[in-house]
């Protein structure tokens, strides 16, 4: 069955570290989000792309969060410098078209110490 | 701005009971779309039922259906006979026509046997 896969499962950096994040979207899918979820909250959208063009990054603190999507199909979100406030679970998502069903990979715990 | 609020952080059902999960939105647009997802202690969500605002019908999907008040926005899950297997946190989550998918801050459920 197919999957969004995300790497690394967990990631430990110290502040003031570059950190990135690796996501693989099911294949065909146009639409990729990548979402914040900090524990007990709700994902908060950070970057939306609809093939390689970013749709939506209203949410992406730019001074320190970058997003591309080079080709259209995998995704990688970089924070650098790292802060001790962007511990978090990062969630990639994706979906064949706007206004799909969106399938979530199993995100990637990031610790900031 | 369109918000998702679910003013529910935490219920309770007992097992084969019904519970409803409440949901309220707020936006300026005509048509999109309403979803609700279930992220089980895993942590990878999974789509639970789908509406779209333009259809006057309530989705359903086995023991699951919603109740979509479109005057009122707002769009509650109703889970019947409740499984032990449905405990988790549920998001009810808002897509608009342009595909920006937004979360509320979840209901988590917990199954009592």
């Amino acid at each position: 069955e197919a999957e969004v896969a995300q790497s690394p499962r967990y990631k430990i950096t110290e502040k003031s570290q570059a950190v990135a994040f690796w996501c693989d979207p099911i294949s065909g899918h146009a639409t990729l989000y990548w979402y914040r979820q900090i524990l007990g909250q709700g994902p908060e959208l950070l970057v939306q792309f609809q093939d390689e063009s970013v749709v939506d990054d209203s949410q992406l603190p730019k001074d320190r969060f970058s997003a591309e999507r080079l080709k259209g199909v995998d995704s990688t979100l970089k924070i650098q410098p790292a802060e001790l406030g962007d511990s978090a679970m990062y969630l990639c998502a994706s979906s064949l078209t706007s206004n799909t069903e969106a399938f979530f990979g199993q995100g990637t715990r990031l610790t900031v110490v | 701005a369109q918000t998702v609020t679910q003013s529910q952080p935490e219920m309770s059902v007992q097992e084969a009971e019904t519970v409803t999960l409440s949901c309220t939105y707020d936006t300026s647009e005509s048509d999109y779309y309403l979803f609700w997802y279930k992220q089980p202690p895993s942590r990878q969500m999974i789509l639970v039922i789908r509406q779209e605002a333009y259809k006057q019908q309530n989705a359903t999907e086995n023991r699951f259906s919603v109740n979509f008040q479109k005057a009122a926005k707002s769009f509650s899950l109703k889970i019947s006979d409740s499984q032990l297997g449905d405990a988790a946190m549920y998001f009810c989550a808002y897509e608009n026509q342009g595909g920006k998918l937004i979360f509320g801050q979840g209901t988590e459920l917990s199954v009592k046997p």
